[in-house]
């Protein structure tokens, strides 16, 4: 089935860190979100974009919607250890307009 | 609101068993959906239905089956459970659907 290519697949970095990663699709989507999933717990929603170009803050994390429609950025400021977990994008849009998931990002976070 | 709840947090099975994973969700939303997570998958959408009485397959539907009743419960059947059903099964639901609101997950093990 279809999905979005999440990168980096993992990351390791200092507390006060930067983070960016990024999902990229062959298709266009009108809808794009950012996940985050602590250890045994179901995802939660951090940002959703709904605009070409448009750049959404919640706290330390920004995101932004692709000017191109395929692809998005989270970054995360300042990272914390409670910054660790797997940050998953999802689009929606493409030939079926479902929600697809990338495949995530694990950050761990050393203090 | 309790949100998005799932029941049971964890089941073993055995090869050729069926069981009933239970979905609730007390927001009044229209939209669930099941997917299943696998290393290095991310999220794989099984079913979903758009409101009472509706439901579609998703991107892995073999071997599950959806009933929806009524708008606040959207349980998923295992018919008869193989190993390659192994997996973590979340519950989501939403107004539209894109921002999916996840339940905690029920971690399935077919031996």
């Amino acid at each position: 089935g279809q999905q979005l290519n999440q990168s980096p697949q993992s990351m390791f970095i200092q507390e006060g860190e930067d983070v960016s990663m990024n999902c990229t699709s062959s298709s266009i989507f009108n809808t794009w979100l950012w996940y985050k999933q602590d250890p045994g717990e179901g995802p939660v929603l951090l940002i959703a974009l709904y605009k070409a170009g448009e750049l959404t803050s919640n706290g330390r994390l920004t995101a932004q919607f692709g000017i191109t429609r395929k692809d998005s950025f989270l970054n995360i400021s300042a990272s914390i250890p409670s910054d660790v977990g797997i940050y998953f994008c999802a689009g929606q849009g493409g030939a079926t307009n479902k929600l697809i998931f990338g495949t995530g990002t694990l950050l761990a976070v050393q203090p | 609101n309790a949100g998005v709840t799932q029941t049971p947090k964890f089941q073993v099975l055995k090869t050729g068993q069926s069981m009933t994973l239970q979905c609730a969700q007390d927001m009044n939303h229209e939209y669930m959906s099941w997917y299943r997570q696998d290393p290095g998958m991310g999220l794989r959408l099984i079913h979903y239905s758009v409101g009472a009485g509706i439901t579609d397959q998703g991107e892995v539907p073999n071997g599950y089956n959806v009933s929806r009743s009524t708008t606040e419960d959207f349980p998923l059947r295992l018919l008869s459970a193989a190993p390659s059903q192994t997996s973590v099964y979340f519950c989501a639901s939403s107004l539209s659907h894109n921002e999916q609101f996840f339940g905690p997950g029920t971690r399935l093990t077919v031996l």
